[in-house]
Parts: C-alpha cells; structure tokens; sequence
C-alpha cells in the first residue's frame, strides 16, 4: 500500500512563528504537492515538485516555502505564520510523465495559528 | 489553463435514491480526469479517473462516471445511495502537459434517511 505520512495531525503555532510541515512518501514517487483545504474552497495547490531540490509555485505560494532535499520527502515551511494560514494541509504524491496516475494523499495537518 | 467546476456545494438525497453529483471541466488539450472522496477527518481516497481508455468509468462503492467531451463534464452517480456515502466528494483534472492536478470546490453529500 502507498503511504504518504504528514508528521503531525493537529498543531497549534504562534503568529510569527516559523512552521514546518513535513511530509513522507514511501512509493518512490517523483511527483510531491503541498495543498491548503478550506471550507467552500476545495483543495488549493500551494507548492509541486517534481523531483529532489526541484519546485513550481502552485496557485497560492504567498507565504510559504518548501524544501525537497531527499525524494521521500517534502517540507512546507510557513517563515512567519499568520493567522490566515489557520487551515488544512494535505500533502500527496504521484508518478511523474503518467497524468493518468493517481496523487496519494495523506491525512492532512490542521493547523490553528493564534 | 486548466479548472474545474463542481455545481452545488451542498446535495442532499434519500437514502436509495440516485446520487448525482456535477464536474465540468476547462482544458486546453484532452485531459485526465479524477474523482476523490473525503469522509470526516480523514485523507483523499481515489474513486476513479478518466484516461481516456472508455468514457464511462467504473469506481469504487458502485459510484460511476461518464466523460462527455461535447459537454466538457465528467459527473458522477450512484444508482442507489447508502448513509455511509455521507461525505465531501471533489473533481480534479490534470492536463497532458504536466503532472498538477487541479481540484474543485467539492461538493457535501447529504443523505436523508
């Protein structure tokens, strides 16, 4: 089975504070993507990269960061988190060159910025 | 640039009954085309994608979609719906250009018992 583990389900963080979020794959997948869930908004792609240290900004990357330095592995990194970053993350990943495939997601991390 | 439509934020129907839940989509080239599930407090779960192998599309749970390039949707129903079907559906399209996949707002399904 595909397993696509976020670190931690809830987390509760400090406006100003410096986030990371982090997010592993063990599929040997290319393809790893950062989205934000809100209510009414569906899921919003912040960050895809398509290999290690490779990246391309999503819809909403105002704010956000992120680190691919091993293929199993995806960090989103808030620099100063603000209180509309409060939201659902969903990190996922797929094949890379097969569109037809699948993004596997895990479970998502909600984060609560007071 | 590629997006996609889900008509209704919120449908409610009786349990038995059909379930049909609307996506259009906007691409520039013929796309892949996907429906996930989401029940309370969990992740994306696949009900089935579009590939372009047959237009309709049997998935998970007895849901089914069909691609209508005429009419740029791909909705999907259910003949029958069960209470465990209460949950957030979303739409998803990704193009043949690169690997992003791009979702809609999703959709609650309700069922009334």
């Amino acid at each position: 089975d595909v397993k696509v583990t976020q670190s931690s389900r809830y987390l509760v963080k400090r406006t100003g504070e410096k986030v990371f979020l982090e997010c592993v794959q063990d599929m040997d997948h290319e393809n790893m993507f950062w989205y934000r869930q809100d209510p009414g908004l569906g899921l919003r792609l912040i960050y895809f990269s398509y290999d290690v240290k490779m990246k391309e900004k999503g819809d909403i990357p105002e704010g956000y960061s992120v680190s691919r330095e091993k293929k199993e592995r995806f960090s989103l990194i808030l620099e100063s988190a603000s209180t509309n970053q409060t939201s659902m993350y969903l990190c996922a990943s797929s094949f890379k060159g097969y569109s037809n495939t699948e993004a596997f997601f895990g479970q998502g991390t909600r984060l609560t910025v007071v | 640039a590629q997006s996609v439509t889900q008509l209704g934020s919120h449908v409610s129907v009786s349990e038995g009954a059909l379930v049909l839940l609307r996506c259009n989509y906007s691409s520039s080239v013929p796309p892949y085309l996907f429906w996930y599930v989401q029940y309370p407090n969990q992740g994306l779960q696949l009900l089935l994608k579009y590939t372009s192998a047959a237009t309709l599309v049997k998935g998970i749970n007895g849901f089914e979609a069909e691609f209508k390039k005429s009419e740029t949707s791909f909705h999907l129903t259910k003949p029958s719906a069960h209470m465990s079907d209460a949950a957030e559906y979303f739409c998803a399209v990704s193009d043949r250009l690169d690997d992003k996949i791009i979702f809609g707002k999703g959709t609650r399904l309700h069922i009334l018992p």
